[in-house]
C-alpha cells in the first residue's frame, strides 16, 4: 500500500513569516493529494487539494506544489497568523486515503 | 446544509465489550469511510462504503466491521474491545466513490478502560 511521510513534526514560526510542510509518497499511482487542518479536539478540515495533472495550486495565503517525478508535495502558508496554529495533515489517495503523521504548527504573535 | 454527523460524541467502554458508532453523510453523498485516529497520529483508514457495498478495507482485525444502509448512513462495529482501540473514530463522506474529496465528521471519542 501507499506510505506517506510528513516533515517536520513540529514547526514554530513568527507571525507574518512563511511556513512550509513537506510530504513524500511511495506509490506513483496516487493521483489526489489533499491537506487537512485539525484544531485541538476538532475534526480535520480540508484546506486545499491538488490532483496529479496539476503542479501548483493557490488559494489566498495557502499554496500546494506537487512534484510527481520526485513523489513529493508541499504546503506553503504565507503571512502566517496565530489562527493558523493547528496540526496539518497531508494525504495521498489511491483507492483510499493515506495520511501523514501530522505537523504541529505554532504561530508566535 | 448539515455536515457529516456522528454519534455518540464520547463514550467509555470496558475491555471485551462491543461498541457501535453511527454516521450520517452530507446530504447527497453516497460514500462513507471510517478512520481511526490515535492521539498524535494521522487518521488510519478502516473501511470505505459506496452505494452500500464495501469498496475497501484497511489493515484492521476482523473485530472491526461496518455497513452502509439504503439512506447512505453507516455504522462501525468493534467487538471484543481492547485498550488499544481507544481513539477518535472519524467518519468521512464523499459525493461518489474512491479518489474523491472526503469531508470529516466531528468524530466519536472512544475510551476503553
Amino acid at each position: 500500500g501507499e506510505n506517506v511521510e510528513q516533515h517536520p513534526s513540529t514547526l514554530s514560526v513568527q507571525e507574518g513569516d512563511s511556513a512550509v510542510i513537506k510530504c513524500t509518497y511511495s506509490d506513483s499511482a496516487s493521483n489526489y493529494f489533499p491537506w487537512y487542518k485539525q484544531e485541538l479536539g476538532k475534526r480535520p478540515q480540508l484546506i486545499i487539494d491538488i490532483r496529479s495533472n496539476v503542479g501548483e495550486k493557490k488559494d489566498q495565503r495557502i499554496a500546494v506544489t506537487l512534484n510527481k517525478t520526485a513523489k513529493h508535495f508541499s504546503l506553503h502558508i504565507t503571512e502566517t497568523q496565530p489562527e493558523d496554529s493547528a496540526v496539518y495533515f497531508c494525504a495521498a489517495s489511491l483507492e483510499q486515503f493515506y495520511f501523514g503523521t501530522g505537523t504541529s504548527l505554532t504561530v508566535i504573535p | 446544509d448539515a455536515g457529516v454527523t456522528q454519534s455518540p460524541t464520547h463514550l467509555i467502554k470496558t475491555r471485551g465489550q462491543q461498541v457501535t458508532l453511527r454516521c450520517s453523510p452530507i446530504s447527497g453523498h453516497k460514500s462513507v469511510s471510517w478512520y481511526q485516529q490515535v492521539l498524535g497520529q494521522g487518521p488510519q483508514f478502516i473501511f470505505q462504503y459506496y452505494e452500500k457495498e464495501e469498496r475497501g478495507r484497511g489493515n484492521f482485525p476482523d473485530r472491526f466491521s461496518a455497513r452502509q444502509f439504503p439512506n447512505y448512513s453507516s455504522e462501525l462495529n468493534v467487538n471484543a474491545l481492547l485498550l488499544g482501540d481507544s481513539a477518535l473514530y472519524l467518519c468521512a463522506s464523499s459525493l461518489v466513490g474512491p479518489r474523491n474529496t472526503i469531508y470529516f465528521g466531528e468524530g466519536s471519542w472512544l475510551t476503553v478502560v
